[in-house]
């Protein structure tokens, strides 16, 4: 089938050491995205990829990372440096490049516990 | 980009339609209108689209208002599966890939 997927669902981490979510895509997307949510809050975009090799900041990078070496995976690197990481965190993925009407598909989700 | 403007919360009685409103008054001329909604626990799922002409799907129905510069998402007889958070977004620059979303409604629905 299909689809996007996140992995793991739930990851504790202590304090200080820098974990990566992992997002896979199979729907030959060109345009992937890292979201984080808070709870009761709405979606904040962390980073974005139009294209293999290609990434944009979106509006609360600080202290997270990623790469786009393949067109499938977009991993997110959550670094010591980001002040608050616990969270909700979704990855998306749509067909992009210029295709204005089409709509983002979301993965399940990875639930961040720094402890 | 450009941004929409919605409620925080609303409720509504199960069995009845709810119109879930949604403002972009700085929309351009080429930004799609898309909806998503976000069930408990869950990533978000699409709902419906559109760019001017009112658009109807298994899902639910999307009005545009005449000048574009609002649009309300119509479940026609809202389900307790409804009850969730809906996001109304604009797609802001050809070519640019950025998704921004807002805050949402969170949509109640009584039994």
């Amino acid at each position: 089938d299909g689809g996007i997927t996140q992995s793991p669902k739930y990851l504790f981490r202590k304090e200080g050491q820098n974990v990566t979510l992992s997002c896979e895509q199979n729907l030959n997307h060109d345009a992937m995205y890292w979201y984080r949510q808070d709870p009761g809050q709405g979606l904040r975009l962390i980073y974005y990829s139009q294209i293999v090799n290609d990434f944009q900041k979106g509006d609360i990078a600080e202290g997270y990372s990623v790469s786009r070496e393949k067109k499938e995976s977009f991993p997110l690197t959550v670094t010591s440096a980001q002040k608050n990481p616990t969270a909700f965190y979704l990855c998306a993925s749509r067909l992009g490049v210029g295709q204005l009407s089409t709509e983002a598909f979301f993965g399940q989700g990875t639930r961040l516990t720094v402890v | 980009d450009a941004k929409t403007t919605q409620p925080n919360s609303m409720e509504s009685n199960e069995e009845e339609p709810v119109h879930l409103p949604c403002n972009h008054s700085t929309i351009s001329g080429t930004d799609y209108i898309h909806w998503y909604r976000q069930l408990p626990s869950q990533g978000p799922e699409y709902v419906i689209h559109g760019l001017t002409s009112n658009v109807n799907n298994r899902m639910a129905s999307l009005a545009i208002a005449e000048d574009r510069k609002s649009s309300t998402l119509i479940l026609h007889r809202a389900t307790l599966r409804d009850a969730a958070v809906y996001y109304c977004i604009l797609r802001a620059n050809f070519g640019n890939e950025k998704l921004t979303f807002g805050t949402g409604t969170r949509l109640t629905i009584i039994p």
